[in-house]
């Protein structure tokens, strides 16, 4: 499975859209981009995937470039309750999820 | 709430004991997989079940094991404890829809070695 490349933390005013960037250059054709979150010690929280689409749910929206070697979780209106450490993963056919270190996203009141 | 229970949700215990960490998937999800949580490693896969047959492997210890039961909940045993096994241990049971999977994860059992 590709590897990811996040930053290991951000700022974002509350109500303010938070954009969570993510490198995955090595990506192949059959694997997926998914992100999930964990708040503080809680069992981490699925959020949205993509394959190459943009992908929008209740929770956020998934933009994924051209080329698939990149993309961005939007969280269109920030609250203090996404503050979490915010995950970025590629797989593929073998369904287990890597996990890196994550973006820690600080939302400010 | 992602209807994956775990239980106990907190465990204390000694070296060289043995525990058995227990996890129910959502209604009607096959797969379950295992992860380990500690603060020096991060999150890392241990092992799936699907429908009662393992199916991967991860980084788990020869000391741990695991199985899935005909009605489909799952057991972590982890034996001969010692003190870097102390961590948060998730469970997650996948759905596949549209040709892709999705681990809904349980709220982890935290398991501590003294």
């Amino acid at each position: 499975d590709a590897k990811t490349t996040q930053p290991p933390s951000m700022d974002c005013a509350e109500g303010r859209a938070a954009n969570l960037p993510c490198n995955h250059s090595t990506i192949s054709g059959n694997e997926y981009v998914y992100w999930y979150r964990q708040i503080h010690s809680q069992g981490p929280q699925y959020i949205i995937h993509g394959l190459k689409n943009n992908e929008t749910n209740e929770m956020a929206s998934l933009i994924i470039t051209e080329d698939r070697k990149s993309s961005t979780l939007i969280l269109p209106h920030a609250t203090l309750r996404d503050t979490a450490v915010y995950y970025c993963i590629v797989c593929g056919a073998t369904n287990k999820l890597i996990f890196g270190t994550g973006t820690l996203l600080a939302v400010q009141p | 709430d992602s209807g994956v229970t775990q239980t106990p949700k907190h465990l204390i215990t000694a070296t060289g004991q043995r525990v058995t960490l227990r996890c129910s998937p959502r209604s009607g999800d096959l797969s379950v997989y295992w992860y380990q949580q500690s603060l020096d490693q991060g999150l890392q896969f241990l092992i799936q079940y699907y429908n009662g047959e393992e199916r991967a492997k991860g980084n788990i210890l020869e000391r741990f094991s695991a199985q899935q039961f005909p009605d489909l909940h799952s057991e972590l045993n982890l034996s001969s404890l010692e003190l870097g096994d102390s961590a948060l241990y998730f469970c997650a049971s996948s759905v596949v829809a549209s040709g892709s999977e999705t681990q809904y994860f349980g709220p982890g059992t935290r398991l501590l070695v003294l």
